[in-house]
C-alpha cells in the first residue's frame, strides 16, 4: 500500500533469524502492529508497539520501532517452518480511529 | 470462545449477480470491521460499525455495496451488481473495545467474479 510499504517475499533458512520490515508514512500512527496469515486463516495479531516504545520483545518476536525514519521492523529468533505465512505491518492513528492501514504484506518461506 | 466466522468460505458468481457476505462476530464485541485484499495487494479497510451503528463507511468502494448490520450482532456485505474489480478476500474482524489492541479476523470468503 501507498501509506504503509512492506518488501513483498522474505526467504530464510531454518534456524536462521528473519527480519521483515515496514515503512510508512504518517508520523501522527500512534500504534502499530504485525498479523500473520497462515494458508487458508485469517489473520492473526502476533504483537503490536506503542509510538512511545523502541523495543519489544515477547518470546522469539522482537519488534523494533525507528519513529524518526517511521521504520517498524519484525525479528524472529530460531525461524521454523511454522513460521512459514504471510506477515502484515499495520497501522492506525489515535484511540477513536476504528481503521488500520495495512501494508501488502511479506510473504515469509522458511526452507528446511 | 468461538472466533469470528464468516460464511462463505469461496463463492463464484458471475459478473451482474448478486452476492451477499455474512460475518458473525465474537460475543460481545460491539465493534465489527469489514476489509478486503484485491489480487493480492494491500489488506483495505471498508467500514467499521459500533453496534448497529455505521462508524466510518469511508472506505466503501461505490453504491454497488451496502452493509448492514440489524440488531448489532452479525453483518451482511452485499454487493449488487457484482463486477469484476470486486473479485477479492474479504475479512471481517471484530474487537471488544476501539480495536487499539488488535482485532480479531475471521477466515475471509474468497469472492470470485466472472
Amino acid at each position: 500500500g501507498e501509506d504503509v510499504e512492506q518488501s513483498l517475499f522474505l526467504s530464510v533458512r531454518e534456524g536462521d533469524s528473519s527480519v521483515i520490515n515496514c515503512t510508512y508514512t504518517d508520523s501522527s500512527s500512534t500504534y502499530l502492529y504485525w498479523y500473520k496469515q497462515e494458508p487458508g486463516a485469517g489473520l492473526q495479531l502476533l504483537t503490536y508497539i506503542f509510538s512511545n516504545m523502541d523495543m519489544k520483545q515477547d518470546q522469539r518476536l522482537t519488534v523494533l520501532l525507528n519513529k524518526k525514519d517511521k521504520h517498524l521492523s519484525l525479528r524472529i529468533a530460531d525461524t521454523q517452518t511454522g513460521d512459514s505465512a504471510i506477515y502484515f505491518c499495520a497501522e492506525r492513528k489515535g484511540t477513536n480511529a476504528g481503521k488500520s492501514t495495512f501494508g501488502d504484506g511479506t510473504t515469509l518461506t522458511v526452507k528446511p | 470462545e468461538a472466533g469470528v466466522t464468516q460464511f462463505p468460505s469461496h463463492s463464484v458468481i458471475e459478473k451482474g449477480q448478486t452476492v451477499t457476505l455474512r460475518c458473525d462476530p465474537i460475543s460481545g464485541h460491539d465493534n465489527l470491521y469489514w476489509y478486503r485484499r484485491v489480487m493480492g495487494k494491500e489488506i483495505k479497510f471498508l467500514l467499521h460499525f459500533v453496534k448497529e451503528s455505521k462508524q466510518d463507511e469511508s472506505g466503501m468502494p461505490n453504491n454497488r455495496f451496502l452493509a448492514e448490520r440489524t440488531g448489532g450482532t452479525y453483518s451482511t456485505l452485499k454487493v449488487q451488481p457484482a463486477e469484476l474489480e470486486d473479485s477479492g478476500v474479504y475479512f471481517c474482524a471484530s474487537s471488544q473495545d476501539r480495536g487499539v489492541l488488535g482485532y480479531t479476523f475471521g477466515s475471509g470468503t474468497r469472492l470470485t467474479v466472472v
